[in-house]
């Protein structure tokens, strides 16, 4: 099936710096998803993209959907502690029925003090 | 807050007991799903709903059935659990912000000894 590839596997950086965490895919998408996971809860949703060059904010972080729409990255700016957590792309297929998406396997944030 | 909750949230069992995982949200969303997140792999689609009584398979679903009798509640079974299914189940819902966007529930963890 259809798999996602998902880069930095884990990122360790001092509070402060930028980070930035993308997706690619081998196929063409019509929606790309950021979430974030914490320690024992479930992910939550961050940005969400639908069109090719969108570029969307949330707070620190910002998300694009690539030109080729087979790839995304999610920045995150000034990192603080909290932004400690696992940051995982997903995806719908283009052409891709009853909203199923595919996800990559994540990236672990470690953020020092 | 999508509404979502999942029941249990922890349990163990001995391999070969049936197992019911419960999902339920308040909201009316008309798709729910169930995956599974295990080290290495990401999310799973197990099996999704996309209506009372309406099911279908999803990437790993051999050894669960489903069942989704009212809206709001979407029910995973193990018949008979193995040490493989021991993972952490999330159940999810697309929202009404988006068809595309999926919020996703705590989290059930499973383990089978």
């Amino acid at each position: 099936g259809q798999q996602l590839n998902q880069s930095p596997q884990s990122m360790f950086i001092q509070e402060g710096e930028d980070v930035s965490t993308n997706c690619t895919s081998s196929s063409i998408f019509n929606t790309w998803l950021w979430y974030k996971q914490e320690p024992g809860e479930g992910p939550v949703l961050l940005i969400a993209l639908y069109k090719a060059g969108e570029l969307t904010s949330n707070g620190r972080l910002t998300a694009q959907f690539g030109i080729t729409r087979k790839d995304s990255f999610l920045n995150i700016s000034a990192s603080i502690p909290s932004d400690v957590g696992i940051y995982f792309c997903a995806g719908q297929e283009s052409g891709g029925s009853n909203y199923k998406l595919t996800f990559g396997k994540g990236t672990l944030l470690t953020v020092n003090p | 807050d999508a509404g979502i909750t999942q029941s249990p949230r922890h349990k163990v069992t001995e391999t070969g007991t049936p197992v019911t995982l419960r999902c339920h949200q308040t909201e009316n969303h008309r798709y729910m799903y169930w995956y599974r997140q295990d080290p290495g792999h990401g999310l799973r689609l197990i099996h999704y709903s996309y209506g009372v009584k309406d099911t279908d398979k999803g990437e790993v679903s051999d050894g669960y059935s489903v069942s989704r009798s009212k809206t709001e509640d979407f029910l995973l079974t193990l018949e008979s659990a193995t040490s493989s299914q021991t993972s952490v189940y999330f159940c999810a819902i697309t929202g009404l912000a988006g068809d595309r966007e999926q919020f996703f529930g705590p989290g059930t963890r499973l383990t089978v000894l």
